[in-house]
């Protein structure tokens, strides 16, 4: 099943803000919007956004997200090295009728 | 705080079978639907199946079909995978997942590794 596309790596210095990039398709990202996970080594993912911008609760306000056309984001503003991690989008793919994932984005805080 | 505990990973040959198991406690999830998501650690994510809250409906990543069967039993809170022909390609870290607002609650994951 074809997944979503991310950029495998993404620096940015230490209080700057990162924004991450996921595209997909009309089928997907474009109908259904996106969700996004974070995950530190040795963890399981925990949940940022989904529905392509609702953030639930307890996650940091630094934290948004967007989508224009098929091409979901997530913004993170005032980075700190604890958002060091993998980042991951998904979308339900109602072409599919299966939630496909990218392939994630390693996000280095320098 | 709820949680869900996944168990049943282990070391399989190829072809064989395993069950995985994935129980909740002090959280809701016989309404909602479940899935099951592998990742081979250092590796990405990859959806395997879901079912809904009743278990009248079931979906499966083209990988799998044919080969694995989720099941619930909700008055025990408690979500299957049923993983037969097993293959090399299935071996990774299993996660039990509540499909709310996507992907609300994951398990700490049990791993599965198929190895002759």
């Amino acid at each position: 099943q074809a997944g979503l596309t991310q950029p495998p790596s993404v620096s940015r210095d230490l209080r700057q803000t990162a924004t991450l990039t996921c595209t997909g398709n009309s089928d997907n990202v474009g109908n259904q919007g996106a969700a996004w996970l974070q995950q530190h080594q040795g963890h399981p993912p925990k949940l940022l956004s989904y529905r392509t911008n609702k953030r639930p609760s307890g996650v940091s306000e630094r934290v948004s997200a967007s989508r224009s056309g098929n091409t979901a984001s997530l913004t993170i503003t005032g980075l700190q090295p604890e958002d060091e991690a993998d980042y991951y989008c998904s979308a339900w793919d109602s072409s599919l009728s299966a939630w496909v994932f990218g392939g994630g984005t390693k996000l280095t805080v320098l | 705080e709820g949680q869900l505990v996944e168990s049943g990973g282990g070391l399989v040959q190829p072809g064989g079978s395993l069950r995985l198991s994935c129980t909740a406690s002090g959280l809701t999830v016989k309404t909602y639907y479940m899935q099951w998501v592998r990742q081979v650690p250092g590796k990405g994510l990859v959806w395997v199946s879901h079912i809904n809250g009743p278990g009248s409906t079931t979906r499966y990543a083209d990988s799998v079909k044919g080969r694995f069967t989720i099941s619930r039993d909700n008055a025990k809170n408690t979500l299957f995978l049923q993983m037969n022909s097993l293959e090399v390609e299935d071996t990774g870290v299993y996660y039990c997942v509540r499909e709310v607002d996507d992907f609300d609650v994951w398990g700490q994951g049990t791993m599965v590794t198929v190895s002759s």
